[in-house]
């Protein structure tokens, strides 16, 4: 079954706390995306990876830190420097091919700082 | 101003009428379009893309693009009530690694 996995669905978190989560995807993906999207708004980039380790940031980059050690899996790590976390996280993947600029979403982690 | 605006509804219709959906962008080096539909505490799944001015039809829905005027349309025909959710539009452009910016999303409520 093809797709992208994020775990856990929901997280919480203490403040000063760092918190990973976890993105999988099993479509053969160049590109992976992490997403913040607050209530009522659109989607805001934090970081992408184009291929395996390497990964810019995106437009808030600031109190986040991914790694991409493998093809399959591009892990969040929220910082406690950033202030204001508490949000709906979305990964999601993008082949690299021609004319294929379509990008793939998981299910989302909705993180909650306590 | 936002690069993509979007009205962020929420727009209600009743069931089996068109539902129009449109975002008005500011970059002209938009090359690709496409549409999202999110419900509640999911993740967005893609329901259209293009990158052509134009119309594309898939089913009920019709995508159309506008680039001399920087706008780009969704049409939703026979809308039912499993229709109901956010639509977020996004756009991207190959020299900028394909990042892909969003609307802020229209809520659509379809009453039956």
């Amino acid at each position: 079954d093809g797709g992208i996995t994020q775990s856990p669905k929901y997280l919480f978190r203490k403040e000063g706390q760092n918190v990973t989560l976890s993105c999988e995807q099993n479509l053969n993906h160049d590109a992976m995306y992490w997403y913040r999207q607050d209530p009522g708004q659109g989607l805001r980039l934090i970081y992408y990876s184009q291929i395996v380790n390497d990964f810019q940031k995106g437009d808030i980059a600031e109190g986040y830190s991914v790694s991409r050690e493998k093809k399959e899996s591009f892990p969040l790590t929220v910082t406690s420097a950033q202030k204001n976390p508490t949000a709906f996280y979305l990964c999601a993947s993008r082949s690299g091919r021609a004319n294929t600029d379509t990008q793939y979403f998981g299910p989302g982690t909705r993180l909650t700082v306590l | 101003q936002k690069e993509v605006e979007q009205d962020p509804g929420p727009l209600s219709v009743p069931e089996g009428a068109i539902v129009s959906l449109n975002c008005t962008y500011s970059n002209s080096a938009f090359q690709y379009f496409m549409w999202y539909r999110q419900y509640s505490r999911k993740g967005p799944e893609l329901l259209m893309y293009t990158y052509s001015s134009g119309n594309k039809e898939d089913g009920r829905f019709t995508a159309q693009v506008d680039k001399s005027s920087k706008y780009i349309s969704l049409f939703i025909r026979d809308s039912q009530p499993s229709d109901s959710a956010t639509y977020l539009c996004a756009m991207s452009f190959k020299a900028a690694g394909n990042k892909l910016t969003f609307g802020g999303g229209t809520r659509v409520l379809v009453k039956p």
